[in-house]
């Protein structure tokens, strides 16, 4: 059973580009989390997905920032005209349900952001 | 969430047992203890997660004291790969329980 794939794994904006972030939960996983990891600090919630629908983006900077997950394909996380400041890790996680106990989030290996 | 506290590093002997603690005196009746583990550059690994009962998997144990005030998770044989930072969480099993918060974790450095 394939893992969370995340593509690309590394990728190289200059400032005002838009970036494109994919990911692709485990097989079976309907739920996909975004994070952002900064240099130096730890992981922070940006946005919670289902399919077709945005359940919680209170994590998401205001302006810039986008994710959907369409029925079909990969979740999407779009940066629009970029800054050095969105340099930083993007992970993704996927998990199978939510329910009334938790539902344990699986990490993919992450989008390095690098913006020149 | 309640909030976790853990040593900021420590070190291990290849081959001894690991032992990371983790206080969250502040936990409720219904939250869980989750650990993951972050090696340089990786995503975070699940490791173990636990209510109350002490668990055990292919990976490691987790035992949690019986007031649950803390955690101690054991890695019974260290390797070199497993240098890491290991975090530990606590989650709330409602349905808000998605948003999961990384502090700073424990840097576990594994000596040859």
């Amino acid at each position: 059973n394939a893992g969370v794939m995340q593509n690309p794994r590394h990728l190289v904006r200059r400032r005002g580009q838009e970036a494109r972030l994919r990911c692709s939960p485990m097989k079976g996983h309907s739920h996909v989390y975004w994070y952002r990891q900064l240099p130096e600090e730890g992981l922070k919630f940006m946005v919670y997905l289902q399919k077709e629908n945005i359940i919680d983006e209170s994590g998401m900077p205001k302006e810039r920032f986008s994710a959907e997950f369409p029925k079909e394909g990969p979740s999407i996380l779009r940066i629009q005209q970029v800054v050095r400041g969105d340099s930083a890790a993007y992970f993704c996680a996927s998990s199978p349900k939510l329910a009334a106990s938790t539902d344990t989030q699986y990490f993919g290996p992450g989008t390095r952001l690098t913006v020149l | 969430d309640a909030k976790t506290t853990q040593p900021t590093s420590m070190d291990c002997a290849e081959g001894r047992a690991a032992n990371l603690p983790c206080n969250h005196s502040t936990i409720s009746g219904n939250e869980y203890v989750y650990w993951y583990r972050q090696i340089h550059s990786q995503g975070p690994q699940y490791i173990i997660h636990g209510l109350k009962n002490n668990e055990t998997n292919e990976m490691a144990s987790l035992i949690i004291t019986e007031d649950r005030k803390s955690s101690t998770l054991i890695l019974p044989h260290a390797t070199l790969r497993d240098t890491a930072v290991y975090y530990c969480i606590v989650v709330y099993s409602g349905g808000s329980n998605y948003k999961l918060t990384f502090g700073k974790g424990t840097l576990l450095t594994v000596n040859p």
